[in-house]
């Protein structure tokens, strides 16, 4: 099994372009989490869903937007980019009984110029 | 709302015991949980108290107490690739959100 699968693994953007970020999961998990990841910052929730077709807002979620369609993908999107969305960013997923179990994916390094 | 704090940095040698604090304010949630990432890598599950006390997972343990709003993860005889940040996290039971506390960064010295 793949586990969690983040594209792209980098990406350079320049300041004011938009992007998607794609997580895909294989382990029919309910529970999918978008965070983001900065030097002294820890791990901060994006965006989540618990379920195929839901959404919901986490800590930092300004700037950012996330589609579940299927409930295998994640999708995150950037509509504007700016300098202070360079992160690595991680995508994440558990089932709903053992929903304090995340698997995370690789993380996409991402920089805007 | 949730917080979550770590001490940023503890170091320690080969063979040793290290104790990684986490003391929390929320309001109500499911448990505690601990990750462990190397550098350059994902954060992975290492252990998860849904009830107060000692849990135990080979060298490491983890101990959660909710009436005093604290948990901490133990490392017994530390090897190298035990350098890692290590994260602990709780899950709100109003809104399902899982919150990251900041971090602590483990350097095991030969």
């Amino acid at each position: 099994n793949a586990g969690v699968t983040q594209t792209p693994k980098f990406r350079v953007l320049k300041t004011g372009q938009s992007m998607t970020l794609l997580c895909a999961q294989d382990m029919n998990h309910e529970y999918m989490y978008w965070y983001r990841q900065d030097p002294g910052m820890g791990l901060r929730l994006i965006h989540y869903s618990v379920g195929e077709g839901t959404t919901a807002k986490g800590e930092v979620p300004d700037g950012y937007n996330v589609s579940r369609l299927k409930k295998q993908n994640f999708l995150l999107g950037l509509e504007s980019a700016a300098p202070s969305q360079t992160s690595v960013y991680f995508c994440a997923s558990s089932p709903r009984s053992g929903a304090n179990v995340l698997t995370f994916g690789a993380g996409s390094r991402l920089t805007v110029l | 709302g949730q917080s979550l704090e770590q001490p940023s940095e503890v170091t320690a040698v080969e063979g040793a015991i290290v104790q990684i604090n986490c003391t929390y304010q929320t309001s109500g949630f499911y448990g505690l949980s601990w990750y462990q990432q190397h550098d350059g890598g994902a954060p992975t599950f290492l252990s998860y108290n849904a009830l107060d006390g000692l849990e135990e997972t080979g060298r490491f343990s983890s101990f959660l107490s909710r009436s005093d709003s604290y948990g901490y993860l133990l490392l017994q005889e530390l090897q190298m690739k035990d350098s890692a940040s290590y994260f602990c996290a709780v899950r709100s039971h109003n809104t399902d959100k899982l919150i990251f506390g900041t971090g602590t960064r483990l350097q095991v010295f030969p």
